[in-house]
C-alpha cells in the first residue's frame, strides 16, 4: 500500500498568516492527490484535486502544488473559518489511502 | 442539491453485523460510484473500498475484504454496507461519499454525514 506521510501533525496560525501543510507519498503518485478540510462533528470537504485543481466554491486562498512524491497545500491568509483537520488522499493505487491528518488552529 | 444521507448511529454487541445505508439524491445514481470510508479514533481515514451502481462491481481494501459487504439498490437509489463479526476494533464513524469513475474515481466530491456504530457488549 502506498503510505502517505502528513505533516505537521499539527499548527497553530495567526489570523491572516500563510500556513502550509504538506504530505509524502512512498511512491510517486502522478498527482492523483486530494485534500479535504474536515470540522469537528462533521464529514470531509474537498478543497484540491489532482494535487493543484480547486474544487467549486473553495475560497482561491486555497491552493495545492507538488508532484511526484511530495506534495503540499497552502492557506494564504488565515481565516477563523479554516480551523480544523486536513487530510491528504491519494489515488494513485488501490487501496487509496489517507495521511495521518493535520489538525490547525488559531494562535 | 446533492446529498447523501446515511443511517443511524447503531449499538451492536461483539460478533454481530451491522448493516448501514446511503441514500442518493440530486443526482443520477448510477452516474457515480459509492465509496466507504472509516475513520477511528476522531481522526484517521480508512478506504474501505467502492462499489459501481450501474454495474454492481466492487473494489475492496484488502484489510477489508472478509468484514464488508457492499451493495446498492438501484431502485431507491440506496447503498449499503454490511460489516460483520464485529469486534471493538470496528466502532467507528463510517461514511459514504461518491465519485465520477470515469473522471476522477478518487475524488470524493460530496459525502454523507456519517454513522457511528459503536461495539461493546
Amino acid at each position: 500500500d502506498i503510505q502517505m506521510t502528513q505533516s505537521p501533525a499539527s499548527l497553530s496560525a495567526s489570523l491572516g498568516e500563510t500556513v502550509s501543510i504538506e504530505c509524502l507519498a512512498s511512491e510517486d503518485i502522478y498527482s492523483y492527490l486530494a485534500w479535504y478540510q474536515q470540522k469537528p462533528g462533521k464529514s470531509p470537504q474537498l478543497l484540491i484535486y489532482a494535487a493543484n485543481r480547486l474544487q467549486d466554491g473553495v475560497p482561491s486562498r486555497f491552493s495545492g502544488s507538488g508532484s511526484g512524491t511530495q506534495y503540499s497545500l497552502k492557506i494564504s491568509g488565515m481565516q477563523p473559518e479554516d480551523e480544523g483537520d486536513y487530510f491528504c488522499l491519494q489515488g494513485s493505487k488501490f487501496p487509496l489511502t489517507f495521511g495521518s491528518g493535520t489538525k490547525l488552529e488559531i494562535k | 442539491q446533492v446529498k447523501l444521507l446515511q443511517s443511524g448511529a447503531a449499538l451492536v454487541k461483539p460478533g454481530d453485523s451491522v448493516k448501514m445505508s446511503c441514500k442518493a439524491s440530486g443526482y443520477t445514481f448510477t452516474d457515480y460510484i459509492i465509496h466507504w470510508v472509516k475513520q477511528s479514533h476522531g481522526k484517521s481515514l480508512e478506504w474501505i473500498g467502492y462499489i459501481n451502481p450501474y454495474s454492481g462491481g466492487t473494489n475492496y481494501n484488502e484489510k477489508f475484504k472478509s468484514k464488508a459487504t457492499l451493495t446498492v439498490d438501484k431502485s431507491s437509489s440506496t447503498a449499503y454496507m454490511e460489516f460483520s463479526r464485529l469486534t471493538s476494533e470496528d466502532s467507528a464513524i463510517y461514511y459514504c461519499a461518491r465519485s465520477n469513475y470515469y473522471s476522477s474515481f478518487y475524488v470524493m466530491d460530496a459525502w454523507g454525514q456519517g454513522a457511528s456504530v459503536t461495539v461493546s457488549s
